[in-house]
């Protein structure tokens, strides 16, 4: 099984900041796909194949990397982006997520 | 439109059997892969297993020897079905769609539905 390791845990960021969220995989993988997860509702598909934007997510949000390396980026954070966010991969017929970083605005 | 809704009990005891409903409706079973992720303060988010638009299925061995998961694609329903229950397993219980954009990108969600392993 994949192990999927997000830094940091728990992070604050100022209005119009930028920031980086990373997930490191335990072995190679070919894409990576990330959610938002806001309390008390289920998880939303935020970032799939890596870089796609899923339908309706705005453009300061980015996605990147690849092997065992991925990040999502936002450019300029903004009060509505305070939630938490998931990593995720499929291979070898094992589907594992990150635990998650919670993003708080300060 | 697309939704996913979950059923079952608040309450289970240890020992015994969970069982949960996803009704579905805006799409068929036959034409989409059915996944079941579960959330618990342990563990966070865990892929349980699904069941294929043709009706087999794969599991998360982590589950595997006590997971059953099966549709009834006239009732536009999926269950699942977990025994031998222990309090660790306490969390809330999702099922998704596999998205026709890429398999394993869960692009809808039910609410979930919030399971208590406790006597």
């Amino acid at each position: 099984e994949i192990v999927l390791t997000q830094s940091p845990t728990t992070m604050a960021a100022s209005p119009g900041e930028k920031v980086t969220i990373t997930c490191r995989a335990s072995s190679s993988v070919s894409y990576m796909h990330w959610y938002q997860q806001k309390p008390g509702a289920s998880p939303k598909p935020w970032i799939y194949d890596t870089s796609k934007l899923a339908s309706g997510v705005p453009n300061r949000f980015s996605g990147s990397g690849s092997g065992t390396s991925y990040s999502l980026t936002i450019s300029s954070m903004e009060t509505e982006d305070t939630a938490t966010y998931y990593c995720q991969q499929w291979s070898s017929n094992s589907l594992t997520f990150g635990s998650g970083t919670k993003l708080e605005i300060k | 439109q697309v939704q996913l809704k979950e059923t079952g009990p608040g309450l289970v005891q240890p020992t015994q059997t969970l069982s949960i409903t996803c009704t579905v409706s805006g799409f068929s079973l036959t034409s989409y892969y059915m996944q079941w992720v579960r959330q618990t303060p342990g563990k966070g988010l865990e892929w349980m297993g699904f069941i294929r638009s043709g009706g087999s299925t794969e599991y998360n061995s982590e589950f595997k020897s006590r997971l059953s998961i099966s549709r009834d694609t006239s009732k536009n329903q999926v269950f699942l079905k977990m025994n031998s229950l222990k309090t660790e397993d306490t969390g809330v219980y999702y099922c998704a769609r596999d998205s026709p954009l890429r398999r394993s990108l869960f692009d809808y969600w039910g609410q979930g539905v919030m399971v208590t392993v406790s006597s």
